[in-house]
């Protein structure tokens, strides 16, 4: 069955450090999402693409890259850790054209 | 701009009714979306609307679509235990950005 997965699903880092979080999705989708879950704010939008090696920034991108090599692959990376960085993040794909996303598990990253 | 608004705690007695309210701001939405989410896991697509519909019904869900205030709801009849979760409500973005506008998320306790 195709699926989308993340890896880790926890990492404990300190501050400064890079840290990239992995994303891969199976579904052969084109749109990519990555979102942080925080308590009162919901889901904000970080990167997305719309195929390969097509990034944009959502709403709160400062301190993120992406990259898209692949249609499977989405990693995000921070760049220099902050601890206003620790969240839930969560991984989603959809396909061109449709509005339906499927989530991730989500990565549970604490900043230290 | 986008915006999508929840309340953010429902509790419920199982058995009972529980209605989940949601209010957009962008009438131009095409679709809009619930997700659940359980502990511990990612968001999963429960139902969903198109705008030129008022009722959409699927078992226990049923989704109200008020247009003229901008209002959306998710009723879930006969609550039982295991609707203890998240719920998201979430918009498309406008302009086909196939992106989605959450809101804050709806705590849904179910007292036995």
């Amino acid at each position: 069955d195709a699926e989308i997965t993340q890896s880790p699903r926890h990492k404990i880092t300190e501050t400064g450090r890079q840290v990239t979080l992995a994303c891969h999705q199976t579904w052969n989708h084109n749109n990519m999402f990555w979102y942080r879950q925080d308590l009162g704010h919901g889901l904000r939008l970080i990167h997305y693409s719309y195929g390969v090696h097509d990034t944009n920034k959502g709403e709160v991108s400062d301190g993120y890259s992406v990259s898209r090599s692949n249609t499977e692959d989405l990693p995000l990376t921070l760049e220099s850790a902050a601890s206003s960085q620790t969240s839930v993040y969560f991984c989603a794909s959809s396909e061109v054209g449709r509005n339906e996303q499927f989530f991730g598990p989500g990565t549970r990253l604490t900043v230290l | 701009g986008e915006d999508v608004e929840q309340s953010l705690f429902l509790s419920v007695r199982e058995g009972d009714s529980s209605v989940i309210n949601c209010t957009y701001t962008d009438s131009s939405s095409t679709y809009l979306y619930w997700y659940k989410q359980e502990p511990g896991a990612g968001l999963q697509l429960l139902t969903y609307i198109f705008s030129n519909m008022d009722m959409k019904q699927d078992q226990r869900l049923t989704v109200l679509l008020n247009k003229k205030d901008k209002h959306l709801s998710l009723r879930i009849a006969d609550t039982q235990t295991g609707d203890s979760a998240i719920y998201f409500c979430a918009e498309s973005a406008a302009g086909n950005t196939g992106k989605l506008i959450f809101g804050q998320g709806t705590t849904l306790q179910v007292k036995p």
